[in-house]
């Protein structure tokens, strides 16, 4: 199978501020990775495919981008709807598997 | 609008079975690849199956293949996850999502429902 691994696990940071997120792949997926969001208690929502196109609606201050095995994910300009967990997922595969999740605090 | 609608969850007993319906609405169910993803309290996300449009091929997580069953009726617009030998471990938010792609599919989720919960416990 294979292993996404993300971090940081978790960061605080303060409205306004730019963050970035990396996922790394145990092994090469191309560009078959996703980002989503999720608020604690709610359904995960969909942010991002084929590590970079943003999904029908998405703010353009969400953007991610890939190098070889590693993937980031980048908030420009954060909202105080962002703060959440996200998750990566590699999807060239079966299984599907997602990163642990990195937990997006107010500081 | 897409709508996805997760039903059947409930508290079983350790060995038990139960059967978790997905009812879609705005889109035409029959050509998606359909999938169930779980996550256990506190736990993060995990991918337990996906059927193909049409139902032709379906694919499982190791840790619950030869005890859940997924499948599609696309007359009326359901998915299903028959759950059998259900385990502790098996408790958790059990989502539905739909494929970005028509037919022959991506595996791109781009719409999830709200969840049902399924524990499992004596």
């Amino acid at each position: 199978d294979i292993q996404m691994t993300q971090s940081p696990s978790s960061l605080s940071a303060s409205v306004g501020d730019r963050v970035t997120i990396t996922c790394r792949a145990s092994q090469g997926i191309s560009n078959y990775l996703a980002w989503f969001q999720q608020i604690p208690g709610k359904a995960p929502k969909s942010l991002i495919y084929a590590a970079s196109s943003l999904h029908s609606g998405v703010p353009s201050r969400f953007s991610g981008s890939a190098s070889g095995t590693e993937f980031t994910l980048t908030i420009s300009g954060l909202q105080p709807e962002d703060f959440a967990t996200y998750y990566c997922q590699q999807y060239t595969s079966y299984p599907i598997t997602f990163g642990q999740g990195t937990r997006l605090e107010i500081k | 609008e897409v709508q996805l609608v997760e039903s059947g969850g409930g508290l079983v007993q350790p060995g038990g079975s139960l059967t978790l319906s997905c009812a879609a609405s705005g889109f035409t169910f029959s050509s998606y690849v359909m999938s169930w993803v779980r996550q256990a309290p506190g736990e993060g996300l995990e991918w337990v199956s996906s059927v193909s449009s049409g139902g032709g091929s379906t694919y499982y997580a190791d840790s619950v293949k030869g005890r859940f069953t997924i499948s599609r009726d696309d007359s009326k617009n359901t998915l299903f996850l028959q759950m059998n030998s259900l385990r502790a471990e098996d408790t958790a938010v059990y989502y539905c999502a739909k494929d970005l792609v028509r037919n022959y599919g991506s595996n791109v989720v781009d719409y999830w429902g709200q969840g049902t919960l399924v524990t499992v416990s004596s």
